[in-house]
């Protein structure tokens, strides 16, 4: 089985500050690899597919890089709306055997 | 538009069953896989499994390995899962999505609670 570990587990910034959220994957998962952000009460929303794609409707202050085992999600500039747990998600087995990393919560400095 | 509803919140006892069904529309129905995940109270999101719904093939977790099971039917675009043995520790938000890629859309939840 595929472990995701993000870090860090919190990061307390301010809006407009710029955010950078790790995951890192115990094997090889190529570029399937996907970004959520959860707020209170609500279900997942996709932010970035594929390490680097930015899903439906994602401003693109949030971009997403990285291959093999090591992923950066990036937010340009937070905004209010921002703050929010993010989690990765690996996508590379077929077929689907997913799992999550364990999340990293934004929150407001 | 794509949407995934989800039946209401149960409360089980320890020891019980519990099945929750969500209804699909506005997509074919048999082009995509229905995933299953659970998250518990202040927690976060576990993958519990898939289930193709062109032929029904599964894939489990193995910490579900013989204590779930995902279902389709193609005439009413339903998928469940039904969990069995319940634990205190199964009480959670359980969700159906489809993940594939850019075509990502999740149903609303069901809490499932389960208590003596």
């Amino acid at each position: 089985e595929i472990v995701l570990t993000q870090s860090p587990a919190t990061l307390s910034l301010s809006p407009g500050q710029r955010a950078s959220l790790s995951c890192r994957a115990s094997q090889n998962v190529g570029a399937y690899l996907a970004w959520y952000q959860q707020k209170p009460g609500q279900a997942p929303r996709l932010l970035i597919y594929d390490a680097s794609n930015r899903a439906t409707g994602i401003p693109a202050r949030f971009s997403g890089s990285g291959s093999g085992t090591d992923f950066t999600l990036t937010i340009s500039r937070l905004e209010a709306e921002d703050f929010a747990v993010y989690y990765c998600q690996q996508r590379s087995n077929w077929p689907p055997k997913l799992t999550f990393g364990g999340g990293t919560k934004v929150e407001i400095k | 538009q794509v949407q995934l509803v989800q039946s209401g919140g149960e409360v089980k006892k320890p020891g019980a069953s519990v099945k929750v069904s969500c209804k699909t529309s506005g997509y074919t129905f048999t082009s995509y896989g229905i995933t299953w995940v659970r998250q518990a109270p202040g927690q976060g999101l576990e993958w519990m499994g898939w289930i193709n719904a062109y032929n029904g093939n599964t894939q489990h977790a193995q910490k579900f390995q013989g204590r779930v099971t995902m279902t389709t039917d193609t005439i009413t675009r339903t998928a469940d899962m039904e969990l069995r043995s319940l634990r205190s520790d199964d009480t959670a938000v359980y969700y159906c999505a489809i993940t594939s890629d850019a075509f990502d859309f999740w149903g609303q939840g069901t809490l499932v609670t389960v208590s003596s």
